[in-house]
């Protein structure tokens, strides 16, 4: 069974301060896809990124860049100079894939982000 | 950009009352999910449903709950007799093909009453 744990329930920092969400992950699988959802206050989901199992290479987008590595099953996504609009609750997820079925997500329990000013 | 649109945004319904939220997927996805988030929980999988019918589902998603496909454009989700404990954002997600990523739906919020 797949299961994803994002130990840190809450984290609070000041504004331009740099701040690493941590997700770690556990899968039978040897093909799966790892992914990074954003919650704002409003409450849609909104998708950050998608990682393949098979892709290790570091990614850079913006003030965000996440680092995976297989060999301790971890996804973290590390906001750089944080400002008060990265408040909300990030999720990270995984999800296998299923012949015709489509890829079921799993999700963490989320990390809720307090940027204050 | 295309969207996943939900209705409606917010609904209030009596506990024992059938519901039935209502997705409309982007036209040329294939794959068609709902999940729901208790209030200050995570996003769980309710069921994946692929060429009319139900291809995966979850512990959560009992005889209550039912998905269906009426038209080429529709997504439901149907409670028959919904709980309190029903209460709960409400999230369709469509995808393309099988091992590509979601496009989830800004939610409907459920309350039961």
């Amino acid at each position: 069974a797949q299961k994803v744990t994002q130990a840190q329930t809450e984290i609070s920092v000041v504004e331009k301060e740099d701040v690493t969400l941590d997700c770690v992950y556990e899968t039978r699988d040897t093909t799966y896809y790892l992914f990074w959802y954003k919650q704002p206050p409003s409450g849609e989901l909104v998708f950050l990124i998608r990682r393949n199992s098979f892709d290790e290479q570091n990614e850079i987008s913006g003030r965000y860049s996440w680092n995976f590595q297989k060999s301790t099953s971890s996804f973290n996504f590390t906001i750089t100079a944080s400002q008060v609009v990265d408040s909300a609750v990030y999720f990270c997820a995984l999800s296998e894939v299923y012949n015709n079925a489509g890829n079921m997500l799993t999700f963490g329990g989320g990390t809720r982000l307090m940027v204050k000013p | 950009e295309p969207e996943v649109t939900q209705t409606p945004s917010h609904q209030v319904t009596q506990m024992g009352q059938e519901v039935i939220l209502r997705c409309v997927p982007i036209s040329n996805h294939l794959y068609f999910y709902w999940y729901r988030q208790i209030l200050g929980q995570k996003v769980e999988f309710l069921v994946s449903f692929y060429n009319n019918e139900i291809s995966e589902k979850s512990e959560i998603f009992d005889d209550q709950f039912s998905v269906e496909r009426p038209d080429g454009s529709n997504f439901t989700l149907k409670i028959r007799s919904t709980k309190l404990e029903d209460s709960a954002m409400y999230f369709c997600a469509s995808s393309r093909t099988g091992d590509y990523g979601y496009t989830f739906g800004s939610g409907t919020r459920l309350t039961v009453v």
